[in-house]
């Protein structure tokens, strides 16, 4: 299994402004997935973090609004940038099963970040 | 594009029913399929997953998988109060892809 350290677990945050969230995993993991979960909703994959390369968006995200670093095998972080209320949502890191492929997928706990 | 539906629910079940939750997926090259429980508020943590056709049982959890059909199902017996939450169903493998896409998750309501 692995263990997501992430934080901050919430945060309520100016328009404007930005927030950075970490992710520190206790394993070595090649990739990283970056979700947001809307009320209500599933979870939407905002992108992948690559160690050693940029991430991969999906279609919808862009790296100026959401830049994301990967600067080693066990850590990451996902920047909201010039936040806006349409912003406010969970923001969940993921890793699949150190050393398996199409295995199971681990979470941070969570944050919620709410934009006023 | 690859889909995972769900029905949103909520499903109502009384106190020691079966609860049947169903998935189904666009993508036949799947490879690997997961059910995943969310309380409110919390993270997602995994429940089953399974990889063949047929059943796979732990403890009060069932998971089917019939490929044939692209049908995930996972049957919940004695229903507690507290496997009250939402249950998202996850596909990965297709085309050699690691990212699982999740379902938009249904709403298990047990009341007692």
């Amino acid at each position: 299994s692995a263990v997501i350290s992430q934080k901050p677990s919430r945060d309520i945050c100016q328009r404007g402004t930005s927030l950075t969230i970490q992710c520190q995993v206790d394993s070595q993991v090649t990739m990283m997935f970056w979700y947001r979960q809307q009320p209500g909703q599933s979870l939407t994959l905002i992108a992948t973090a690559n160690q050693g390369s940029e991430a991969t968006y999906e279609s919808g995200f862009v790296i100026d609004k959401f830049p994301i670093s990967r600067p080693n095998l066990t850590f990451s972080t996902l920047t909201v940038s010039n936040m806006s209320p349409e912003d406010s949502s969970i923001y969940l890191c993921s890793v699949p099963r150190p050393g398996g492929v199409n295995t199971e997928a681990f979470f941070g706990q969570g944050t919620r970040l709410t934009v006023v | 594009q690859k889909e995972v539906e769900q029905n949103s629910g909520p499903l109502s079940v009384p106190e020691g029913a079966i609860a049947s939750l169903n998935c189904t997926y666009s993508d036949r090259g799947s490879q690997s399929f997961f059910w995943y429980r969310q309380y409110s508020g919390k993270s997602p943590e995994l429940i089953m997953f399974i990889y063949s056709n047929g059943d796979k049982e732990d403890g009060r959890f069932t998971a089917q998988l019939n490929k044939a059909s692209q049908y995930v199902s996972l049957l919940i017996r004695d229903s507690q109060p507290s496997d009250s939450a939402t249950y998202l169903c996850a596909v990965n493998g297709a085309g050699g892809s690691y990212i699982p896409t999740f379902g938009r998750g249904t709403s298990l309501i047990v009341h007692p």
